[in-house]
Protein backbone atom coordinates (compact mmCIF):
# COMPACT_ATOMS: atom_id res chain seq x y z
CA UNK A 1 0.00 0.00 0.00
CA UNK A 2 1.36 3.29 -1.30
CA UNK A 3 1.00 5.87 1.36
CA UNK A 4 1.82 9.43 2.22
CA UNK A 5 2.41 9.91 5.67
CA UNK A 6 1.83 13.67 7.44
CA UNK A 7 2.01 14.97 11.44
CA UNK A 8 -1.58 15.38 12.26
CA UNK A 9 -0.73 18.06 14.49
CA UNK A 10 -1.95 20.36 15.41
CA UNK A 11 1.09 22.52 14.24
CA UNK A 12 0.39 26.38 16.34
CA UNK A 13 2.51 29.22 15.09
CA UNK A 14 2.49 33.13 15.82
CA UNK A 15 1.21 35.23 13.80
CA UNK A 16 4.49 36.70 11.57
CA UNK A 17 6.27 33.37 11.78
CA UNK A 18 7.50 30.77 9.08
CA UNK A 19 5.08 27.65 9.32
CA UNK A 20 6.70 24.31 8.07
CA UNK A 21 4.90 21.61 7.60
CA UNK A 22 6.13 17.98 6.15
CA UNK A 23 5.40 14.88 4.63
CA UNK A 24 7.49 11.48 3.40
CA UNK A 25 5.90 9.19 0.79
CA UNK A 26 6.68 5.55 0.43
CA UNK A 27 6.31 5.24 -3.43
CA UNK A 28 9.28 5.41 -5.02
CA UNK A 29 7.59 6.22 -8.40
CA UNK A 30 5.89 9.06 -7.87
CA UNK A 31 6.90 12.00 -9.83
CA UNK A 32 4.63 14.76 -8.96
CA UNK A 33 3.58 16.54 -5.69
CA UNK A 34 1.10 18.37 -5.02
CA UNK A 35 -0.39 20.47 -1.57
CA UNK A 36 -3.88 20.99 -0.82
CA UNK A 37 -5.28 23.56 2.23
CA UNK A 38 -8.18 22.83 3.18
CA UNK A 39 -10.65 24.94 5.80
CA UNK A 40 -13.19 23.59 7.87
CA UNK A 41 -16.68 22.64 6.37
CA UNK A 42 -14.92 23.54 2.92
CA UNK A 43 -12.69 21.27 0.07
CA UNK A 44 -9.49 21.65 -0.46
CA UNK A 45 -7.92 23.76 -2.42
CA UNK A 46 -4.49 23.47 -4.69
CA UNK A 47 -1.95 25.76 -3.60
CA UNK A 48 1.47 24.25 -4.89
CA UNK A 49 2.52 21.60 -6.89
CA UNK A 50 6.59 20.33 -6.98
CA UNK A 51 7.86 18.47 -9.60
CA UNK A 52 11.62 18.55 -9.51
CA UNK A 53 14.30 18.37 -6.63
CA UNK A 54 14.88 21.53 -5.04
CA UNK A 55 12.95 24.71 -3.72
CA UNK A 56 9.68 25.99 -5.62
CA UNK A 57 8.33 29.37 -4.72
CA UNK A 58 4.71 30.93 -5.09
CA UNK A 59 4.14 34.19 -2.99
CA UNK A 60 4.36 33.04 0.63
CA UNK A 61 4.42 29.25 -0.45
CA UNK A 62 7.82 27.80 -0.82
CA UNK A 63 7.78 23.84 -1.38
CA UNK A 64 10.70 21.29 -1.18
CA UNK A 65 11.48 18.31 -2.44
CA UNK A 66 13.76 15.68 -2.01
CA UNK A 67 13.30 12.91 -4.23
CA UNK A 68 16.23 10.81 -2.55
CA UNK A 69 14.61 10.97 0.63
CA UNK A 70 11.28 10.99 -0.40
CA UNK A 71 10.46 14.24 1.70
CA UNK A 72 8.01 17.03 0.83
CA UNK A 73 7.82 19.87 2.87
CA UNK A 74 5.77 23.36 2.94
CA UNK A 75 7.11 26.31 4.50
CA UNK A 76 4.27 29.43 4.85
CA UNK A 77 6.26 33.03 5.39
CA UNK A 78 4.69 35.33 7.29
CA UNK A 79 2.05 32.79 8.41
CA UNK A 80 -1.35 34.68 9.40
CA UNK A 81 -4.76 34.15 11.00
CA UNK A 82 -6.06 33.59 7.83
CA UNK A 83 -3.40 30.49 6.74
CA UNK A 84 -5.31 28.49 9.41
CA UNK A 85 -6.33 25.31 8.24
CA UNK A 86 -5.69 21.83 7.23
CA UNK A 87 -2.88 21.27 4.74
CA UNK A 88 -2.92 17.69 3.05
CA UNK A 89 0.26 16.61 1.01
CA UNK A 90 -0.10 14.23 -1.65
CA UNK A 91 1.47 12.22 -4.75
CA UNK A 92 1.06 11.07 -7.90
CA UNK A 93 0.55 7.21 -7.80
CA UNK A 94 3.30 6.09 -9.78
CA UNK A 95 0.79 3.92 -11.79
CA UNK A 96 -0.23 6.78 -14.35
CA UNK A 97 -3.49 6.86 -13.57
CA UNK A 98 -3.60 10.32 -12.86
CA UNK A 99 -4.63 9.24 -9.04
CA UNK A 100 -3.66 11.18 -5.73
CA UNK A 101 -2.52 9.84 -2.50
CA UNK A 102 -2.92 11.96 -0.30
CA UNK A 103 -1.92 11.95 3.46
CA UNK A 104 -3.82 12.28 6.77
CA UNK A 105 -2.99 16.53 6.53
CA UNK A 106 -1.99 18.82 9.47
CA UNK A 107 -3.53 21.34 11.25
CA UNK A 108 -2.04 24.97 11.15
CA UNK A 109 -3.24 27.14 13.91
CA UNK A 110 -1.59 30.97 13.42
CA UNK A 111 -2.46 32.67 16.49
CA UNK A 112 -2.75 36.53 16.75
CA UNK B 1 -10.17 28.20 -14.60
CA UNK B 2 -11.85 24.47 -13.95
CA UNK B 3 -15.21 24.27 -12.11
CA UNK B 4 -16.07 20.91 -10.70
CA UNK B 5 -19.87 20.98 -9.87
CA UNK B 6 -21.50 18.98 -7.07
CA UNK B 7 -25.57 18.99 -7.32
CA UNK B 8 -25.80 18.96 -3.41
CA UNK B 9 -24.48 21.15 -0.63
CA UNK B 10 -26.49 19.17 1.84
CA UNK B 11 -28.38 16.13 1.28
CA UNK B 12 -30.68 14.08 3.93
CA UNK B 13 -31.74 10.62 3.26
CA UNK B 14 -33.55 7.88 4.88
CA UNK B 15 -31.84 4.63 5.40
CA UNK B 16 -32.62 1.95 2.46
CA UNK B 17 -33.21 4.70 0.57
CA UNK B 18 -31.32 4.86 -3.47
CA UNK B 19 -28.91 8.03 -3.02
CA UNK B 20 -27.39 9.89 -6.63
CA UNK B 21 -24.63 12.05 -5.95
CA UNK B 22 -23.83 13.98 -9.01
CA UNK B 23 -20.81 15.75 -10.20
CA UNK B 24 -19.81 17.98 -13.41
CA UNK B 25 -16.92 19.11 -14.41
CA UNK B 26 -16.32 21.66 -17.50
CA UNK B 27 -12.55 21.06 -18.49
CA UNK B 28 -12.79 18.12 -20.46
CA UNK B 29 -10.85 15.96 -18.15
CA UNK B 30 -10.49 12.54 -18.68
CA UNK B 31 -9.96 11.37 -14.78
CA UNK B 32 -12.40 12.00 -12.52
CA UNK B 33 -12.58 10.61 -8.43
CA UNK B 34 -15.20 10.32 -5.86
CA UNK B 35 -13.86 9.82 -2.00
CA UNK B 36 -15.56 10.29 1.12
CA UNK B 37 -13.59 12.37 4.43
CA UNK B 38 -14.67 11.61 7.74
CA UNK B 39 -13.03 13.18 10.84
CA UNK B 40 -9.50 11.24 11.56
CA UNK B 41 -9.98 9.00 8.32
CA UNK B 42 -8.73 11.96 5.88
CA UNK B 43 -9.68 11.26 2.02
CA UNK B 44 -10.76 7.73 1.29
CA UNK B 45 -10.93 6.81 -2.50
CA UNK B 46 -14.14 5.20 -3.34
CA UNK B 47 -14.37 4.78 -7.34
CA UNK B 48 -12.37 6.60 -10.19
CA UNK B 49 -13.01 6.86 -13.61
CA UNK B 50 -10.58 7.44 -16.67
CA UNK B 51 -12.54 7.71 -19.69
CA UNK B 52 -16.39 7.06 -20.44
CA UNK B 53 -17.97 3.99 -18.99
CA UNK B 54 -14.79 3.14 -17.30
CA UNK B 55 -14.32 3.32 -13.44
CA UNK B 56 -11.66 1.56 -11.45
CA UNK B 57 -12.55 0.53 -7.72
CA UNK B 58 -10.52 2.76 -5.38
CA UNK B 59 -10.20 2.07 -1.37
CA UNK B 60 -13.39 1.57 0.24
CA UNK B 61 -15.74 0.89 -2.78
CA UNK B 62 -18.59 -1.28 -0.62
CA UNK B 63 -22.01 0.14 -1.37
CA UNK B 64 -21.43 2.21 -3.67
CA UNK B 65 -21.56 2.28 -7.56
CA UNK B 66 -20.65 4.85 -10.11
CA UNK B 67 -22.02 6.01 -13.72
CA UNK B 68 -20.33 7.62 -16.42
CA UNK B 69 -22.20 7.83 -19.74
CA UNK B 70 -20.75 11.53 -20.70
CA UNK B 71 -16.83 12.78 -20.20
CA UNK B 72 -18.15 15.65 -17.94
CA UNK B 73 -20.53 13.76 -15.47
CA UNK B 74 -19.43 11.15 -12.84
CA UNK B 75 -22.54 10.38 -10.33
CA UNK B 76 -22.03 8.00 -7.60
CA UNK B 77 -24.86 6.01 -5.77
CA UNK B 78 -25.29 4.38 -2.82
CA UNK B 79 -27.71 1.46 -3.79
CA UNK B 80 -29.08 1.19 0.03
CA UNK B 81 -28.19 4.16 2.21
CA UNK B 82 -26.77 3.22 5.35
CA UNK B 83 -25.91 5.79 8.71
CA UNK B 84 -22.23 4.47 8.01
CA UNK B 85 -22.43 6.25 5.13
CA UNK B 86 -23.26 9.63 6.76
CA UNK B 87 -20.29 11.66 5.28
CA UNK B 88 -18.58 14.47 3.66
CA UNK B 89 -18.38 13.46 0.12
CA UNK B 90 -15.72 15.17 -2.24
CA UNK B 91 -15.51 14.92 -6.62
CA UNK B 92 -12.29 15.71 -8.23
CA UNK B 93 -11.16 15.79 -11.45
CA UNK B 94 -7.89 16.23 -13.41
CA UNK B 95 -5.64 15.75 -16.45
CA UNK B 96 -2.97 13.62 -15.30
CA UNK B 97 -0.01 15.52 -13.54
CA UNK B 98 -2.06 18.66 -12.85
CA UNK B 99 -3.13 17.79 -9.69
CA UNK B 100 -7.07 17.40 -8.85
CA UNK B 101 -9.49 20.41 -9.03
CA UNK B 102 -12.35 19.40 -6.46
CA UNK B 103 -15.90 20.17 -5.91
CA UNK B 104 -17.33 21.88 -3.06
CA UNK B 105 -18.85 18.72 -1.64
CA UNK B 106 -21.98 17.34 -0.54
CA UNK B 107 -22.43 16.80 3.03
CA UNK B 108 -24.42 13.32 3.10
CA UNK B 109 -26.49 13.14 6.47
CA UNK B 110 -28.35 9.16 6.50
CA UNK B 111 -31.02 8.86 9.19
Amino acid sequence: QKEVEQNSGPLSVPEGAIASLNCTYSDRGSQSFFWYRQYSGKSPELIMFIYSNGDKEDGSFTAQLNKASQYVSLLIRDSQPSDSATYLCAAAASSNTGKLIFGQGTTLQVKP
Amino acid sequence: DVKVTQSSRYLVKRTGEKVFLECVQDMDHENMFWYRQDPGLGLRLIYFSYDVKMKEKGDIPEGYSVSREKKERFSLILESASTNQTSMYLCASTQKGRGYTFGSGTRLTVV
